[in-house]
């Protein structure tokens, strides 16, 4: 059971290149996240999936996208990288009880460290 | 917009002494987690807590919600090295069904436990 895995573990992108970051779970959770973590800060939601075909925005989505077509997979992708995009990048996912939206527990990734130079 | 301060941000304790994180949030939630992080890792779950009252222990960590004063804590009893590292409260707003389980971060309390 690999739970949530992320990839790749680091990148280093110059400025106005574009990359998707990967993440997939296997516990068949209908919940998943993207976080971005700033040196010495908390994490900030980017965007987030209450189920396939169906993306929200969260806190910090400008400059990001993402798709989510199967349960498993819930890709970022980021356009235009510009240094601002630096940090850790984490996905998650959650097992949601749809009738009481009650969340389960939460799984991180391992996270994506990128740079933008 | 739900804020979630946690205090203190910088905790050096020695070991064998017993200190408190207090973390503090501004809207009405019945659920809060407390993970930890160590440096270059992604996020372990530490608690969940559920309800005005609760209260969970797991070794020398024990965490505390109070819903009403919108406030939780967590309490480390004679530190020992191995407990150092980040530790980060997070705030689920869920309560209305209506945030899907969107969690907002403390800046997170950087402990350093030394001899």
């Amino acid at each position: 059971n690999a739970g949530v895995t992320q990839t790749p573990k680091f990148r280093i992108l110059k400025i106005g290149q574009s990359m998707t970051l990967q993440c997939t779970q296997d516990m068949n959770h209908n919940y998943m996240y993207w976080y971005r973590q700033d040196p010495g800060m908390g994490l900030k939601l980017i965007y987030y999936s209450v189920g396939a075909g169906i993306t929200d925005k969260g806190e910090v989505p400008n400059g990001y996208n993402v798709s989510r077509s199967t349960t498993e997979d819930f890709p970022l992708r980021l356009e235009l990288a510009a240094p601002s995009q630096t940090s850790v990048y984490f996905c998650a996912s959650s097992l949601v009880n749809i009738r009481t939206i009650r969340v389960g527990g939460y799984t991180f990734g391992s996270g994506t460290r990128l740079t933008v130079v | 917009e739900l804020k979630v301060e946690q205090n203190p941000l910088f905790l050096s304790m020695q070991e064998g002494k017993n200190y408190t994180i207090y973390c503090n949030y501004s809207t009405t939630s019945d659920r809060l987690y407390w993970y930890r992080q160590d440096p270059g890792k992604s996020l372990e779950s530490l608690f969940v807590l559920l309800s005005n009252g609760a209260v969970k222990q797991e070794g020398r960590l024990m965490a505390s919600l109070d819903t009403k004063a919108r406030l939780s804590t967590l309490h480390i009893t004679a530190a020992v090295h191995d407990l150092s590292a980040t530790y980060f409260c997070a705030v689920d707003i869920s309560t209305g069904g209506t945030s899907y389980g969107k969690l907002t971060f403390g800046q997170g309390t950087i402990l350093t436990v030394h001899p």
